[in-house]
């Protein structure tokens, strides 16, 4: 079975760009998470997509924004692009448990470097 | 607040000895704690987590007690090895229970 897979892997982009990051789930699962690593940091959280809609979202500005698709894959978008935005931008699947457990599984997540 | 903890942030230890990371949160509707481990260059993973209804879990050698009541949490790792050299994060969700926050890490290194 497929792990969650992210693209690109890299990406590099200037200030004031647009930076478009993909996900998909494993299959099966309906939930979506993104979640900023800023190197030698800690893993911050970005956004929560259940069933199509954002159910929730972390500390960050509106220029960060996404969407989940009918087939549960994912698109994180980062709008005016920021030096400081540079970091590791992992996205993660989870299955309803039904008992209040939520495993995250994460993708090799993609390597936003902005000039 | 949404804050969880986490101490040490580095942690050096022979192998053979015990490692004990702790973590604190601040949102008392906290259900769920899970800890992920992240190797070098690799993604994160759960390694074991548990529910507010239970004080101890323990998986061959590692375990977590959780104490709802000063709300900490913490992992130990037993008779370490050197594959248990990695970043340690502890999580809770906060807010709701799809919001799961994460600790800042502990880097575990391992000496032989």
């Amino acid at each position: 079975e497929a792990g969650v897979t992210q693209s690109p892997t890299h990406l590099i982009k200037t200030r004031g760009q647009q930076a478009t990051l993909r996900c998909s789930p494993i299959s099966g699962h309906t939930s979506v998470y993104w979640y900023q690593q800023a190197l030698g940091l800690g893993l911050q959280f970005l956004l929560w997509y259940d069933e199509g809609e954002e159910r929730n979202r972390g500390n960050f500005p509106p220029r960060f924004s996404g969407r989940q698709f009918p087939n549960y894959s994912s698109e994180l978008n980062v709008n005016a692009l920021e030096l400081e935005d540079s970091a590791l931008y992992l996205c993660a699947s989870s299955l309803e448990t039904g008992e209040g457990t939520r495993e995250l599984f994460f993708g090799e997540g993609s390597r936003l470097t902005v000039l | 607040g949404e804050n969880v903890e986490q101490h040490p942030s580095t942690l050096s230890v022979q192998e053979g000895d015990s490692a004990v990371i702790k973590c604190t949160y601040s949102d008392s509707a906290s259900n769920y704690f899970p800890w992920y481990k992240q190797e070098l260059g690799k993604r994160p993973q759960l390694i074991i987590d548990i529910r507010s209804n239970v004080g101890e879990k323990k998986d061959q050698r590692i375990a977590v007690t959780l104490n709802k009541t000063a709300k900490h949490f913490s992992l130990h790792i037993t008779e370490t090895q050197p594959e248990d050299s990695a970043v340690y994060f502890c999580a809770a969700p906060t807010d709701s229970w799809g919001k799961l926050q994460f600790g800042a890490g502990t880097q575990v290194v391992v000496t032989p």
